[in-house]
């Protein structure tokens, strides 16, 4: 198994343009998230998934969409790129299964986004 | 809301000597908590959970304790080694058991 994919490992963007950062599990996990860490700092969540058609928001979701259409892809939508958002973003993945709701999670390697 | 606490400053020890690691939470009982290690420019990989009935948890050199009354998880790394050098993040379910949220992590430098 791959594990968790991200791509691409690093972009950088200017001011107002937009992107998508790709994610995608083969592990067959229904929950899926996305996080992002800036330097010193904890990771925040943007957006998860229960599964495919069902997305909720997270802590930061503002500036932020996403799509969960099948299981294995989570895909993040930046419409109107700022420099607050120069962050690195992780995915990740987990069962979310009856009694496994104590599940650990399974992370991308992030990719690093710069905005300027 | 929950808050998570975790020493920001890094932790120097010697090879061979035990890293203990502290993770402080307020306004939450959570019913687990998980510890991730974290390397530069890589995701957090999963290391060890403790449920909130479990005083103690052990896997090889790494041993965590959960005291629900201090709200507090110690992390120990017996016998460290350079290689157990990285950040260490402890994360706690949020209250619908949904996401996990997640300390600032502490960075751990074994000297050799």
């Amino acid at each position: 198994n791959a594990g968790v994919t991200q791509t691409p490992k690093f972009r950088i963007l200017k001011i107002g343009q937009s992107m998508t950062l790709q994610c995608t599990q083969d592990m067959n996990h229904n929950y899926m998230y996305w996080y992002r860490q800036d330097p010193g700092m904890g990771l925040k969540l943007i957006y998860y998934s229960v599964g495919a058609g069902i997305t909720d928001k997270g802590e930061v979701p503002n500036g932020y969409n996403v799509s969960r259409s099948t299981t294995e892809d989570f895909p993040l939508r930046l419409e109107l790129a700022a420099p607050s958002q120069t962050s690195v973003y992780f995915c990740a993945s987990r069962k979310g299964q009856m009694n496994s709701y104590n599940s650990p999670l399974h992370f991308g390697n992030g990719t690093r986004l710069t905005v300027t | 809301s929950q808050k998570i606490e975790q020493n920001s400053e890094a932790l120097n020890i010697q090879e061979g000597k035990t890293a203990t690691l502290t993770c402080n939470y307020t306004n939450y009982s959570p019913a687990y908590l998980q510890w991730y290690r974290q390397d530069p420019g890589r995701g957090p990989v999963f290391l060890l959970l403790i449920r909130e009935n479990e005083k103690e948890k052990r896997k090889e050199r790494l041993k965590v304790t959960f005291d629900t009354t201090l709200k507090q998880s110690l992390f120990h790394i017996t016998a460290s080694q350079p290689a157990d050098s990285a950040t260490y993040l402890c994360a706690l379910p949020d209250t619908g058991r949904r996401a996990l949220t997640f300390g600032s992590g502490t960075r751990l430098q074994v000297q050799p």
